[in-house]
């Protein structure tokens, strides 16, 4: 079964609005959790590394007022998109790691689908 | 810099040997990963190689990495209509934990 898992698995909001992502790591705490985004026909994109207790980092490029990660416990952080645009619409996914070590324990959520009409 | 590149797409006929190729540019990469997505669905681990193997074989999978050259390939042995998938190669660095991935390249099968 899965060990990451994303909801919602697909989402449609308004222009104008915010709608959060959540990804959750079962049966292991994720000490660093990770958020893409991937385009229509496009690679995977890392948009932000997301520790539990403090503040992502950002890749170059990413908005972090747009993009607003939470990492508030070992087992789940969010992705919040804020005042939403079509442009915004894509596949985002999480990934989630036990440590910084182990390069064969990093797991990947199934992926949120994300319209903004 | 932070670089993985793969062709974009790859046809192959149904029972044939596919070969994808990916190459990239840290010598430091750790690891190495094959991971295939389907038509809206999210990643699949295929196979994964540590750095200090030239290759790694997983039923009809085989990863071989050229660690002079930075390239890495994955042969699909007896290709298969369920095989039509994306292949992203990714890298993961030795100093963090994140996975840069390519470009992906679509396979696509023909009978």
């Amino acid at each position: 079964g899965a060990v990451v898992s994303q909801h919602p698995s697909r989402v449609i909001c308004k222009s104008g609005t915010s709608v959060k992502i959540e990804c959750r790591s079962l049966d292991f705490q994720a000490t660093t959790m990770f958020w893409y985004r991937q385009f229509p026909k496009q690679s995977l994109m890392l948009m932000a590394t997301s520790n539990e207790g403090s503040k992502a980092t950002y890749e170059q490029g990413v908005e972090k007022d747009k993009f607003l990660i939470n990492h508030a416990s070992l087992t789940l952080s969010t992705l919040t998109v804020t005042s939403a645009h079509p442009e915004d619409s894509s596949f985002y996914i999480c990934s989630a790691t036990l440590d910084r070590v182990s390069g064969n324990t990093i797991y990947f959520g199934e992926g949120s689908w994300l319209t903004v009409v | 810099g932070e670089d993985v590149e793969q062709s974009l797409f790859l046809s192959v006929r149904e029972g044939d040997s596919s070969v994808i190729n990916c190459t990239y540019t840290d010598s430091s990469s750790t690891y190495l990963y094959w991971y295939k997505q389907e038509p809206g669905a999210g990643l699949q681990l295929l196979t994964y190689i540590f750095s200090n193997m030239d290759m790694k074989q997983d039923q009809r999978l085989t990863v071989l990495l050229n660690k002079k050259d930075k390239h890495l390939s994955l042969r699909i042995a007896d290709t298969q209509t369920g095989d039509s998938a994306i292949y992203f190669c990714a890298e993961r660095y030795s100093s963090a934990s994140k996975i840069i991935f390519g470009s992906g390249t679509r396979l696509s099968i023909r009978p």
